[in-house]
């Protein structure tokens, strides 16, 4: 039974650039949300999506979009990157919204 | 607006000690409280979960608790292994449509051989 896969791993982009980060969660799980986690830090909430729909956003500019499709998975794009979106960028998938979440092994943007 | 605190921020111990990681947060209106395992670059493992309802759970040699009426949560590791090194995260869920989780800093856990 797969987990919650991301893809890619790790990415390099330069400033300006735009990214798309892709999730695929866990079988059964219907729920996609993405957290950024900067070095040092705790990851930060960006937004959650269920039923192909955006259901909440954190405190993160209107750069940071993303897209479920039916099949659950999901994207994150993030335009005119910045330095400061240099992070790790996790996605947690769950049954549904108040059930626990699980969580894969992030992508690493960086940004030059 | 919720707020979770983690300390200490780093912790150093030889193999065997039993310790204890602190974790408060300022709302206790919370819906659940996760304790999550980070190693370096990697995502998080979900270690235990506590439910609003309860004070504690238990899974091998970890033990959380939580106390809502206070804003805090403890995790218990007895007879700590090296392989216990890594980075613990405490967060919360306050419910609602999405259960968002919010997370403290972490603690930097080092355990010496």
């Amino acid at each position: 039974d797969a987990g919650v896969t991301q893809s890619p791993t790790h990415l390099i982009k330069t400033r300006g650039q735009q990214v798309t980060l892709r999730c695929s969660p866990k079988s059964g799980h219907d729920t996609v949300s993405w957290y950024q986690q900067a070095l040092g830090q705790g990851p930060q909430f960006i937004f959650q999506y269920y039923e192909e729909e955006e259901r909440q956003r954190g405190n993160f500019p209107d750069r940071f979009s993303g897209h479920q499709f039916p099949n659950y998975s999901s994207e994150l794009n993030v335009n005119a990157l910045l330095l400061g979106d240099s992070a790790l960028y996790l996605c947690a998938s769950s049954r549904s919204s108040n059930q626990p979440q699980h969580f894969g092994d992030g992508t690493r943007l960086s940004i030059l | 607006k919720q707020e979770v605190t983690q300390i200490p921020a780093a912790l150093s111990v030889p193999e065997g000690e039993n310790l204890v990681l602190n974790c408060s947060f300022t709302d206790s209106a919370i819906y659940n409280l996760q304790w999550f395992r980070q190693d370096p670059g990697k995502g998080l493992t979900s270690l235990l979960l506590i439910q609003s309802s309860q004070r504690e759970q238990t899974s091998g040699r970890l033990n959380a608790s939580l106390d809502k009426s206070s804003g805090r949560s403890t995790l218990y590791i007895a007879a700590s292994q090296p392989g216990d090194s890594a980075t613990y995260l405490c967060a919360v869920a306050g419910g609602g449509a999405t259960n968002k989780l919010i997370f403290g800093t972490g603690t930097l856990l080092a355990v010496q051989p």
